[in-house]
């Protein structure tokens, strides 16, 4: 089993819509949770952190956290074109030592 | 957020030769992290590079093949020796949040082709 897995992509929603991020990890203590935007030829960008259970806002971001069921989500709302990008999930894993672990990303294509 | 400025953003090597990245970070920090991003694929760990001692080296990644310096808090070095076609990747430095929160700061990113 990797050790974060995101939903495979690409997804592809209407500008407007949500678009919805899935992604599980395999280290039941983990306690820091990450999601990192990257444009095509950048770097990745922090866009959101989250470390209890519950849900996050932040502007039309919206981290979403079960640890019983060790998922961690992320909903974009009204969707815009400049949203169209790489999104990974991170998580510090004491399986490696706390570094953060990233998940293989899920590609984003918001359709004008 | 700290700013991480790193040099060269981009380059086309030859197979064999060496080419060594610059990280410089305008706050003191405690460690630095370089990790790679092969094409299509997502952040692999290389190493931790802590001021003062040798750098940790993540399962797969050896001091031979990417020598790293850290001769002090702001500044890091990672050569990517003997390269190959499948060194061909961008290779990024970063640093933690000064806060400890676990949130990691990239550099911008260098692009490295080998022919």
């Amino acid at each position: 089993q990797k050790e974060v897995e995101q939903n495979s992509g690409p997804l592809s929603v209407p500008e407007g819509a949500i678009a919805s991020l899935n992604c599980t990890y395999s280290d039941r203590v983990s306690q820091s949770f990450f999601w990192y935007r990257q444009y095509s030829g950048k770097s990745p960008e922090l866009i959101m952190s989250i470390y209890s259970n519950g849900d996050k806002e932040d502007g039309r971001f919206t981290a979403q956290l079960n640890k019983a069921s060790q998922y961690v989500s992320l909903l974009i709302r009204d969707s815009q074109p400049s949203d169209s990008a790489t999104y990974l999930c991170a998580v510090n894993m004491l399986t490696n030592d706390y570094k953060l672990s990233f998940g293989a990303g899920t590609t984003v294509t918001v359709r004008a | 957020s700290a700013v991480i400025s790193q040099k060269p953003s981009r380059d086309i090597c030859q197979r064999g030769t060496s080419l060594t990245i610059q990280c410089q970070v305008d706050s003191q920090v405690t460690m630095m992290f370089w990790y790679r991003q092969q094409p299509g694929q997502s952040l692999t760990l290389i190493a931790t590079a802590n001021q003062g001692s040798e750098a940790t080296y993540e399962s797969g990644f050896v001091i031979d093949k990417f020598p790293i310096s850290r001769p002090n808090l702001t500044f890091s070095t990672l050569t990517v020796s003997n390269m190959s076609p499948e060194d061909s990747s961008i290779y990024l430095c970063s640093v933690e949040d000064r806060a400890n929160t676990g949130e990691l700061f990239f550099g911008e990113g260098s692009r490295l082709t080998v022919l």
